[in-house]
């Protein structure tokens, strides 16, 4: 079974810190992943992708893939309470393909 | 450009009915998914469509089936509705294979 495991939190951040969320998959032929908000009661918005190992800056956001350990992050700097929602990982299962495996998702609470 | 577009977004139906959902693609995406999100369960794939072929089934009973349309447009049928299918649908579309997926707002459905 290929799998995205994330921890479901919450996390909780003082407003202004650097919040740090983890994922790990089992498939090692997975090459593409990807972070997604998603606010209660909405669907997922696509945040960050990430295709090589390294890191990759969008604003506030950073992902991190290391394909040798099959671990993915996500840092924001400067939370923002706005930033307070549940935080999905996904890859894909295989090649060739759009299905997406998703994590269950990392529920990060940004405090005043 | 428009999103992805879901119809409808609420949706109250009887044990043992059946239901269909809608949804439009981003104009030139010709690859379309459905995932099924809950509380206990995250979001699960449902299907995966392609120039109106199936290329990826999840493992869902056989009461779940869709099919895509020419224009890319998807629908999805559930027939002899249960409980525990009460869920948020969500559609994605994707530019191609292997990259990201762009989700529309969802379809609640209940079932009661």
């Amino acid at each position: 079974q290929k799998e995205v495991e994330q921890n479901s939190g919450p996390l909780s951040v003082p407003e202004g810190a650097i919040a740090s969320l983890n994922c790990t998959y089992s498939d090692r032929g997975s090459q593409s992943f990807f972070w997604y908000r998603q606010y209660s009661g909405k669907s997922p918005e696509l945040i960050m992708s990430i295709y090589s190992n390294g890191d990759k800056e969008d604003g506030r956001f950073t992902a991190q893939l290391n394909k040798a350990s099959q671990y993915v992050s996500l840092l924001i700097r400067d939370s923002q309470p706005s930033d307070s929602a549940t935080y999905l990982c996904a890859g894909h299962g295989s090649s060739n393909t759009g299905k997406l495996i998703f994590g269950q998702g990392t529920t990060l609470q940004v405090k005043p | 450009k428009a999103g992805v577009t879901q119809t409808p977004r609420y949706l109250i139906k009887t044990r043992g009915q059946q239901v269909t959902l809608s949804c439009s693609p981003i104009s030139g995406h010709r690859s379309v998914s459905w995932y099924q999100q809950t509380p206990g369960q995250g979001l699960q794939f449902l299907f995966e469509y392609f120039s109106e072929t199936q290329r990826n089934k999840g493992n869902f009973p056989g009461r779940f089936s869709g099919r895509q349309f020419s224009n890319s447009r998807s629908e999805m049928n559930v027939s002899t509705l249960e409980l525990g299918d009460s869920a948020l649908y969500l559609c994605a579309s994707h530019p191609a294979f292997e990259t990201e997926a762009f989700f529309g707002q969802g379809t609640r459905l209940t079932v009661v």
